[in-house]
């Protein structure tokens, strides 16, 4: 079955640190772009990066750029964020998403999500 | 404030039709595709709508997307209580991020 299953979520002080892993199965991971959304609690939906196939290329939603590194291991079928300088507010359910056309990252059709792992920014 | 504008709220009563409207600009709806998310409470959002009028396998046919200009819209007929969830839309914007609607709570009376 394809499957997209998060890990890392925590509490952490601001300004802390924490690395987001994705791990994906059963489909060939290189091919797809892959994408982090989060939402905060009973909060809509907010995109926040996107990474290519190969990883070469990246792009970011506006409150996290420089704070947030996007990447991936192709060879691990893995997807990760790397979150340094956390604030209060980005607190949320991180979820990884799989684009739905290959070959581009500018794409908003998310086929495959995970089950999402828990961000908690407080001190 | 999001990028993209949905109705709060949205009702109907089992069998009606509903839809549900997004908004947006030139830079995101007016030059991209449409896609619109189910999410069901304590659920991971589900694609139920791609490429503004596309459905994935599996999503029956009383949900339809539509688009025009810089607003697209959702229909869902024949509504049913399981249909009772949170709707955003989504489009890519040409600043080099992707956009979602502030999401719509569908409630069926």
């Amino acid at each position: 079955e394809v499957q997209l299953l998060e890990s890392g979520g925590n509490l952490v002080q601001p300004g802390g640190s924490l690395r987001l892993s994705c791990a994906a199965s059963e489909f060939t991971f290189s091919s797809y772009a892959m994408n982090w959304v989060r939402q905060a609690p009973g909060k809509g939906l907010e995109w926040v990066s996107v990474v290519s196939g190969s990883g070469g290329t990246t792009y970011y939603t506006a409150s996290v750029k420089g704070r947030f590194t996007i990447s991936r291991d192709n060879t691990k079928n893995t997807l990760y964020l790397q979150m340094n300088s956390l604030r209060d507010e980005d607190t949320a359910i991180y979820y990884c998403a799989r684009g739905l056309v290959t070959g581009t990252t500018r794409v908003s059709a998310f086929d495959i999500w995970g089950q999402g792992t828990m961000v908690t920014v407080s001190s | 404030q999001s990028v993209l504008t949905q109705p709060p709220s949205a009702s109907g009563t089992p069998g009606q039709r509903v839809t549900i409207s997004c908004s947006g600009s030139n830079s995101n709806i007016g030059s991209n595709t449409v896609n619109w998310y189910q999410q069901l409470p304590g659920t991971a959002p589900k694609l139920l709508i791609y490429n503004n009028n596309q459905r994935p396998s599996g999503v029956p046919d009383r949900f339809s997307g539509s688009k025009s200009g810089t607003s697209a819209s959702l229909a869902i007929s024949g509504l049913q209580s399981e249909d009772e969830a949170d709707y955003y839309c989504a489009a890519w914007d040409d600043s080099l991020r992707g956009v979602f609607g502030g999401g719509t709570r569908l409630t069926v009376l």
